[in-house]
Formats: structure tokens, sequence, C-alpha cells
């Protein structure tokens, strides 16, 4: 069965900094991955995702994740992060062969100004 | 173009009620998936579609929550004789290729 921790709850970050948040999964298969961001009382959008192919991938609103297999890590980045990303990220993989999606339990970004 | 809808948004239920929760895909999208999310949670797998059929039912936790999707576009949850423990924001979520999965709003429901 795969899992996915997401090793931080909360992350507090000031404006214009830059923000790492982690996430490391569990399988012995490939996988596909994916981080999405979950406003107040909205559902998921998705920011960026891992099929195949460079281990870097670019997303949505200036968000970049690195897929390292070595280390079964998916960690998010953001250069400089603005007041509108303080949101829910949730870090979820998928199995060749499984559509379903195993979420992480979040990560909490909050931007102070 | 319009994205995956959800109704009702909110829902309170008294327990032992059965509820209905409708999702319409993104139109074309031949996969659909339901999900359930707890409190301060991730979301959970609860059932899949292609099309009309459904391929996993894996993640359903009683055999109170029942899913259709007749016509292979709008889907339909149903729970049973709602107990408090069924709280939660409940996702549906459509897809073209399977894996890159387009959410809703969500419908948060209430057992009192």
């Amino acid at each position: 069965a795969q899992s996915v921790t997401q090793l931080d709850s909360q992350v507090p970050v000031f404006e214009e900094a830059p923000v790492e948040l982690r996430c490391n999964y569990s399988s012995s298969v490939s996988v596909y991955l994916f981080w999405y961001v979950q406003y107040p009382n909205q559902g998921l959008q998705l920011l960026l995702k891992y099929l195949s192919g460079s281990t870097l991938v670019k997303g949505i609103n200036g968000f970049e994740a690195e897929f390292n297999k070595s280390q079964t890590s998916f960690h998010l980045r953001k250069p400089s992060v603005h007041i509108s990303d303080t949101a829910e990220y949730f870090c979820a993989v998928s199995g060749a062969g499984s559509y379903q999606l195993t979420f992480g339990k979040g990560t909490k970004l909050s931007v102070i100004p | 173009g319009a994205g995956v809808s959800q109704s009702p948004r909110y829902k309170v239920a008294k327990r032992g009620q059965d509820v209905a929760l409708r999702c319409d895909p993104i139109s074309g999208h031949v996969s659909l998936f339901w999900y359930q999310q707890a409190l301060g949670q991730g979301p959970e797998f609860l059932t899949y579609f292609q099309n009309e059929a459904q391929l996993d039912k894996s993640g359903l936790p009683s055999d109170r929550f029942f899913a259709e999707r007749p016509e292979g576009s709008v889907s339909t949850l149903k729970i049973q004789r709602t107990q408090q423990e069924d709280s939660a924001v409940y996702l549906c979520a459509s897809s073209s290729t399977g894996y890159e999965q387009y959410f809703g709003p969500g419908t948060r429901l209430t057992v009192t």
C-alpha cells in the first residue's frame, strides 16, 4: 500500500522569502506524484504533477517540485512567496495501473506580511 | 470552461437520515472519483468510475455508502442511515486521463 508523509503540518514564512514544503512517499512501484493547493472552503486545485520525464517539474503560481527517486521525495518549492499563497498544500501519489490518489495530511502555509 | 460542480455545497442531516450528493464532472471526462475529507485530514479515496462502470469501490467505508453514474456523466453518492462519523467534506474529481484529476468545491456534510 502506498503512503505519503508530509513532514510539516504548519509552515510560517515571511512574504518574499523562499519556502520548501516536504513530501516523502512509500511505494515499491512506479509512481505518479502531485501537489494540490486548497484554499479555505474550496476544493483542491492541481499545482503540478510528475508523470515521467524531467525530474524538475514546474507548476502554476511559480511553484516547482523535484522528484527524487532514491530519496522517495517530491518536495515543493517557491523562491518568493506572496500573501496569496497562504493555503493548505497536499502531496498525493498514485501508482501505475491505479488511478486512486493517496494524499498526505497536508501542510498549512502561512505567509506573514 | 466549466469545472466540476457539486451540490449541495452544505448539507445538514439528522442521524439516521439518508442523503444524496451530486457531482457534475467536466464535460467529456470519462473518469470520475469520490473522496472523503475529514476535518484536518487529507482526502481519502472512496470510489472510481470509468464512464458508467464502477471499477473500484474499495474505499467505501460501509454498505451504507452507495455511488452511481448511470449515464456516464453525473454521479450521485448516497449515504443511508447517516451517522456522526459520516460528517466530512465529500469531494468529487473528474479526469480525461485518470491520473490528472480536477476537483469540485466539495459538499460539507454535517450529521447532528
